[in-house]
C-alpha cells in the first residue's frame, strides 16, 4: 500500500516563499509529482521529481530525496493567484506506474 | 485539440440507479484513470487502464465497473448509486510516444450527487 503525507494547511503573504513538505509510502517509487488545484477546477501538473535533487520551473521548485521518501515544493515570489490546494501524488509500481495516489492536498492561502 | 473531456458536469441520482459517466480524450494517451474528490480526503484512485482491453482496480473500486473498448474512451459505471458515492470525479490522462507518461491531464470533473 501507499500513504502520503503532507500539511493541511499552509498560510503566506503575497512576495514570501513557502515550502510544501510531502513524506511518502510506497511498495515500489517511480517518482513523486505536484498539482495544483484551484476552487471547482481540475488538478493542473507543476512538476515530477524521479530522481534525487531539484527541479526548477520558474517560481516554483520541486525536490526529492528518495533516500529519505522525502520531497517539497517550494513556491517563491508568491502571488495572491497561487491561492490553491498543493497535491503530491506518487506513482509506483501497484499501478503499474501509471495512475497516481494522492495525498490529501495542502491549502495554501496568500493575503496581501 | 479538446484535451480531456467528461459528461456530464452535474448530476443527481436516487439511491439504487445506476448512470454512466463519460470520459474522453483526444491525445492518443495510453493511461486513463478515474479519481474521485471528497473533502478532506484528496483524490483517491478508483480504477485505471494502461491502454486499450486494459483495466485495473485502484484504491477504492468498489461500487464502480470500467471498460476501455477504444484509446479514446474510458467510462465509468455505478451499478448501483449510493449517498456514500456522492463526490467530485475526475478523469486523467496521460503517455504516448511524443508525450511525457509523468504528466497527468485532468478533465473537469462530474459533480455526483446520491439522494
Amino acid at each position: 500500500g501507499q500513504s502520503l503525507e503532507q500539511p493541511s494547511e499552509v498560510t503566506a503573504v503575497e512576495g514570501a516563499i513557502v515550502q510544501i513538505n510531502c513524506t511518502y509510502q510506497t511498495s515500489g517509487f517511480y517518482g513523486l509529482s505536484w498539482y495544483q488545484q484551484h476552487d471547482g477546477g481540475a488538478p493542473t501538473f507543476l512538476s515530477y521529481n524521479a530522481l534525487d535533487g531539484l527541479e526548477e520551473t520558474g517560481r516554483f521548485s520541486s525536490f526529492l530525496s528518495r533516500s529519505d521518501s522525502y520531497g517539497y515544493l517550494l513556491l517563491q515570489e508568491l502571488q495572491m493567484k497561487d491561492s490553491a490546494s498543493y497535491f503530491c501524488a506518487v506513482r509506483d509500481e501497484d499501478q503499474a506506474g501509471t495512475a497516481l495516489i494522492f495525498g490529501k492536498g495542502t491549502t495554501l492561502s496568500v493575503s496581501s | 485539440n479538446a484535451g480531456v473531456t467528461q459528461t456530464p458536469k452535474f448530476q443527481v441520482l436516487k439511491t439504487g440507479q445506476s448512470m454512466t459517466l463519460q470520459c474522453a480524450q483526444d491525445m492518443n494517451h495510453e493511461y486513463m484513470s478515474w479519481y474521485r474528490q471528497d473533502p478532506g480526503m484528496g483524490l483517491r484512485l478508483i480504477h485505471y487502464s494502461v491502454g486499450a482491453g486494459i483495466t485495473d482496480q485502484g484504491e477504492v473500486p468498489n461500487g464502480y465497473n470500467v471498460s476501455r473498448s477504444t484509446t479514446e474512451d474510458f467510462p465509468l459505471r455505478l451499478l448501483s448509486a449510493a449517498p456514500s458515492q456522492t463526490s467530485v470525479y475526475f478523469c486523467a490522462s496521460s503517455g504516448n510516444r511524443d508525450a511525457s507518461y509523468n504528466e497527468q491531464f485532468f478533465g473537469p470533473g462530474t459533480r455526483l450527487t446520491v439522494l
